[in-house]
C-alpha cells in the first residue's frame, strides 16, 4: 500500500513552453500532497503544499505564478511549470500522506526529470 | 539556513559491519524525525521514524537513536548489506497542523562486498 505515481518520469521541453507533471496516490486518498525539487547532489527542497479543494501554500522564494499547482481530487495533484527556462531543469518529486498514517510519514513518487533546452 | 544537517556527505562500510549515519538539527520545535533512503532518479523511500518522546526505535536491521539535548539523531544499520548502498536523508517535522518535512543534505552510503 501507500503507492504514489508520477507522470511523466522524464520530459524535455523548449524554453518558454509549459510542462505539466501529475502526481497520483494509487491506493489511498490524500487531502495533502507536497511538491519538492532536487538539484544534483543537493537536498530535497519543499516547493509547496497542495491541499485538495483549496489553494496551494508556497514556500518562500517559490513563484506561485510560475509553478501552478492544482489538487483537483483526493488522488491527483498537478504541477505546471509555466514558461520554463533552463534554470528550471531539475528533478521534481511529489509526496502524499495517507490520513491513517501516524504523525507525518510521507510517501514519495518516483520523481520527474525536467530538462529545459 | 539549514535546519537539518548531515555533515558527512559520504560513508563507506564493509559488508556485515555497522553503518552509522548522523544528523543534527537546530529547531527545538521539531517533534518527529524520519529517515529516507533514495536511489538515483527515484523518489525517497521511507525507512524508519521516531517521535521526540522516545530515544530509540528499532525495525529489523535499522535502529534510530534520538538525543534531544544534543539535537542529534543517528541511524544504525547492522549488518550492512550491499543493497543498502544509497543516499540516506534524515528529515524533521514540527508536526501539529503542518506536515512539512525539512530534509537534510543526505549521506551517500557505499557498502563494499
Amino acid at each position: 500500500g501507500a503507492v504514489v505515481s508520477q507522470h511523466p518520469s522524464w520530459v524535455i521541453c523548449k524554453s518558454g513552453t509549459s510542462v505539466k507533471i501529475e502526481c497520483r496516490s494509487l491506493d489511498f486518498q490524500a487531502t495533502t500532497m507536497f511538491w519538492y525539487r532536487q538539484f544534483p547532489k543537493q537536498s530535497l527542497m519543499l516547493m509547496a503544499t497542495s491541499n485538495e479543494g483549496s489553494k496551494a501554500t508556497y514556500e518562500q522564494g517559490v513563484e506561485k505564478d510560475k509553478f501552478l499547482i492544482n489538487h483537483a481530487s483526493l488522488t491527483l495533484s498537478t504541477l505546471t511549470v509555466t514558461s520554463a527556462h533552463p534554470e528550471d531543469s531539475s528533478f521534481y518529486i511529489c509526496s502524499a500522506r495517507p490520513e491513517e498514517r501516524p504523525y507525518n510519514e510521507q510517501f514519495f513518487g518516483p520523481g520527474t526529470r525536467l530538462t529545459v533546452l | 539556513d539549514q535546519q537539518v544537517k548531515q555533515n558527512s556527505p559520504s560513508l563507506s562500510v564493509q559488508e556485515g559491519r555497522i553503518s552509522i549515519l548522523n544528523c543534527d538539527y537546530t529547531n527545538s520545535m521539531f517533534d518527529y524525525f524520519l529517515w529516507y533512503k533514495k536511489y538515483p532518479a527515484e523518489g525517497p523511500t521511507f525507512l524508519i521514524s521516531i517521535s521526540s518522546i522516545k530515544d530509540k526505535n528499532e525495525d529489523g536491521r535499522f535502529t534510530v537513536f534520538l538525543n534531544k539535548s544534543a539535537k542529534h539523531l543517528s541511524l544504525h544499520i547492522v549488518p550492512s548489506q550491499p543493497g543498502d548502498s544509497a543516499v540516506y536523508f534524515c528529515a524533521a517535522t514540527p508536526g501539529g497542523a503542518t506536515n512539512k518535512l525539512i530534509f537534510g543534505t543526505g549521506t551517500l552510503l557505499a557498502v563494499q562486498p
